[in-house]
């Protein structure tokens, strides 16, 4: 079985600022693993997904997240904020021998931007 | 290109009541999953489907069904609502066999509250 733990419920910080969103998962088989963003009443949104090789993967919008095996973590950061990253942010992991199967999610980490 | 909908976007029903949601999946796309998000909390699978059939299905009781019809869409049955059946019901469409990955993609969901 797999979980993914969000260590940081609310992170609020001042735009331009750099944050980092902390994500944990837990697993007996390999996994993908996903950072999802939900802005206000809306569905989910792929920001990232780490599949295979460099263990740094980045979205157009300035995010990145890196995957460390040993520590079994896929941080999500991102050198300088602005007013419009205020959302809810999701990290997600499926099992690579169940293709296109079910995503585990964190509790979620509210990211709040200040000016 | 529409992109996962979803009907009705919300709903109010009483205990006891039964509920369908229902979903269109992304032009292409022949899977979809269903997630309940209840608030505050990150998205739970609850099934699966593919061919009509459902590939997977997550710890929820029976009362939650499902079908996927040929045209790939899908509802989602809820019998005997309960006060903690109050959610937002997510739809995800996917193709199955594309690779490296049958990535998810998320519908705006269904907010259901149970009265």
């Amino acid at each position: 079985a797999q979980s993914v733990t969000q260590l940081d419920s609310q992170v609020p910080v001042f735009e331009e600022a750099p944050v980092e969103l902390r994500c944990n998962y837990s697993s007996s088989v390999s996994v993908y693993l996903f950072w999802y963003v939900q802005y206000p009443n809306q569905g989910l949104q792929l920001l990232l997904k780490y599949l295979s090789g460099s263990t740094l993967v980045e979205s157009i919008n300035g995010f990145e997240a890196e995957f460390n095996k040993s520590q079994t973590s896929f941080h999500l950061r991102k050198p300088s904020v602005h007013i419009s990253d205020t959302a809810e942010y999701f990290c997600a992991v499926s099992e690579i021998y169940n293709q296109g199967g079910k995503l585990i999610f964190g509790q979620g980490t509210e990211l709040s931007v200040k000016p | 290109d529409a992109g996962v909908t979803q009907s009705p976007t919300h709903l109010i029903k009483t205990r006891g009541q039964q509920v369908t949601l229902r979903c269109s999946p992304k032009s292409g796309h022949d899977t979809v999953s269903w997630y309940q998000q209840a608030l505050g909390q990150g998205p739970q699978f609850i099934f699966q489907y593919y061919e009509e059939e459902e590939r997977q299905r997550g710890n929820f009781p029976d009362r939650f069904s499902g079908h996927q019809f040929p045209n790939y869409s899908s509802e989602l049955n809820v019998n005997a609502l309960l006060l903690g059946d109050s959610a937002l019901y997510l739809c995800a469409s996917s193709l199955l066999g594309d690779r490296p990955l049958g990535e998810q993609y998320f519908g705006p969901g269904t907010r259901l509250t149970v009265t």
